[in-house]
């Protein structure tokens, strides 16, 4: 069973243009939910992460928008750039379960139009 | 550049052969770890080291073997694989109970085909 969902599946966007990435999940365990983005032929790297005591996080262009109640969160990128042209995944942990066990979406293409 | 370095990029191999995909990290992380991901999938976890002790196998074939020599290096065995096994393996490092940050740092993969 899925326990993050995520989508869309693949997203073509307009250079300047918003990039917006929606995930859920069920699990009211999980505590901590972190963007991971990988670029064709490398490994993922932490692109930024959240809390669900904060609603929304910002690190220059990227932003996490998160609805605890509706356990659901967001990648925003702002003024998307070529360059952004990835795939991310979200993810969710329980941290108290301390188990070393990140559970990942199933990813979303990201394509920026130059 | 990533801190995890893994070796080699690519490897082919028969399905009767025997080969070592090798990591290593200096960042004094205590916590290692395999992943395995296809195309357009998700990584998915094989196996996860804590202070040099195996602590989850995700209910891995036996076909693949993990060893961790020390705190620094974390290898996979592969033997008797089969064509299905041909993936990115990823690995992974982070501080223990690692994600305690959520931040794993991920090597480049090594890409294996099995013929």
């Amino acid at each position: 069973q899925q326990q993050v969902k995520q989508s869309p599946q693949s997203l073509i966007v307009q250079k300047g243009g918003i990039s917006i990435i929606n995930c859920a999940y069920e699990n009211t365990a999980f505590d901590y939910f972190p963007w991971y983005q990988q670029f064709p032929g490398k490994g993922p790297a932490l692109l930024i992460a959240i809390r669900p005591d904060v609603s929304e996080k910002k690190e220059g262009r990227f932003t996490i928008s998160f609805n605890k109640s509706a356990k659901q969160f967001s990648l925003h990128i702002m003024d998307s750039q070529p360059g952004d042209s990835a795939t991310y995944f979200c993810a969710a942990i329980a941290l108290m379960n301390r188990d070393d066990k990140i559970i990942f979406g199933k990813g979303t293409r990201l394509h920026i139009l130059p | 550049d990533t801190e995890v370095t893994q070796t080699p990029k690519h490897l082919v191999m028969g399905m009767t052969n025997k080969k070592s995909l090798k990591c290593e990290q200096h960042m004094g992380h205590r916590a290692m770890y395999w992943y395995k991901q296809k195309a357009k999938k998700p990584p998915e976890l094989m196996f996860v080291y804590s202070y040099e002790k195996l602590s989850i196998n995700e209910s891995v074939p036996s076909r693949f073997s993990p060893e961790c020599p020390n705190s620094s290096l974390l290898n996979l065995h592969l033997h008797a694989l089969q064509p299905e096994d041909s993936a990115l393996y990823l690995c992974a490092s982070s501080q223990v109970g690692g994600t305690l940050t959520g931040e794993l740092f991920f090597g480049e993969g090594s890409r294996l085909t099995v013929l």
